[in-house]
């Protein structure tokens, strides 16, 4: 079946510097499927960040980027400068087309020292 | 601002007992679904909810049920509570299916099975 997975469980960055969330997915349908960033801040509910439905096509939001790479089932979360309010639960997640389910990795921590 | 509200936030409860959550979207949205999240973080869809059709995730215990009186509502029953059932439940929202993949989640509710 479909997954995502996300290898970094916590990152911790200082404020100003860089940042890359690594993402990659196996999808089973024929066509491509539509790749998404969910975040979670504290104390509020998941919501969606970023979303990219065309491979090869960049989305972004709030700073943050992320291309969706199909030679490389890569969607990396990347931001060139982090700020404190960053600190939040970031989820990498993927729908097939005409599917009702969205899949989810297993999510990484941000926190981003002052 | 939160358009997606789930009722109780916390909830703690004995081995055995029943369990409702209510979740209720004022978005006008025609599909809401039930996701859980374990210890780990990982969150896994549980059920889709459209237009009074029901998609279950054939993981799902039998314990668990949903119950929609409208489009607006859809509510979590667990019948009789395992330990393993510990975790946080986020119901979601969304409009025509998962296409877009913009869903709306609620804060969650944790359930703690002692």
């Amino acid at each position: 079946g479909d997954s995502v997975t996300q290898t970094e469980g916590q990152v911790t960055v200082s404020e100003s510097k860089s940042l890359i969330i690594n993402c990659t997915y196996s999808a089973t349908s024929i066509g491509y499927p539509n790749l998404f960033w969910y975040v979670r801040y504290p104390g509020e509910g998941l919501q969606l960040l970023l979303k990219v439905i065309t491979a090869g096509q960049k989305g972004s939001s709030r700073g943050f980027e992320a291309t969706y790479n199909k030679e490389a089932t890569s969607f990396h979360l990347q931001k060139a400068s982090v700020q404190e309010s960053d600190s939040a639960v970031y989820y990498c997640a993927l729908s097939d087309a005409g599917s009702w389910q969205l899949i989810f990795g297993s999510g990484t921590q941000l926190t981003v020292m002052p | 601002e939160t358009a997606v509200f789930q009722t109780p936030n916390y909830h703690v409860t004995q081995v055995g007992n029943e369990v409702s959550f209510n979740c209720k979207q004022t978005l006008g949205h025609d599909t809401m679904y039930w996701y859980k999240q374990d210890s780990k973080k990982l969150l896994k869809i549980m059920f889709s909810y459209n237009n009074k059709q029901l998609i279950v995730n054939e993981t799902v215990p039998r314990r668990f049920s949903p119950q929609s009186s409208d489009k607006a509502h859809l509510n979590l029953r667990i019948k009789s509570v395992e330990p393993e059932d510990s975790a946080v439940y986020l119901c979601a929202s969304s409009h025509r299916g998962l296409n877009t993949g913009q869903l709306y989640f609620g804060e969650g509710s944790k359930l703690t099975v002692l």
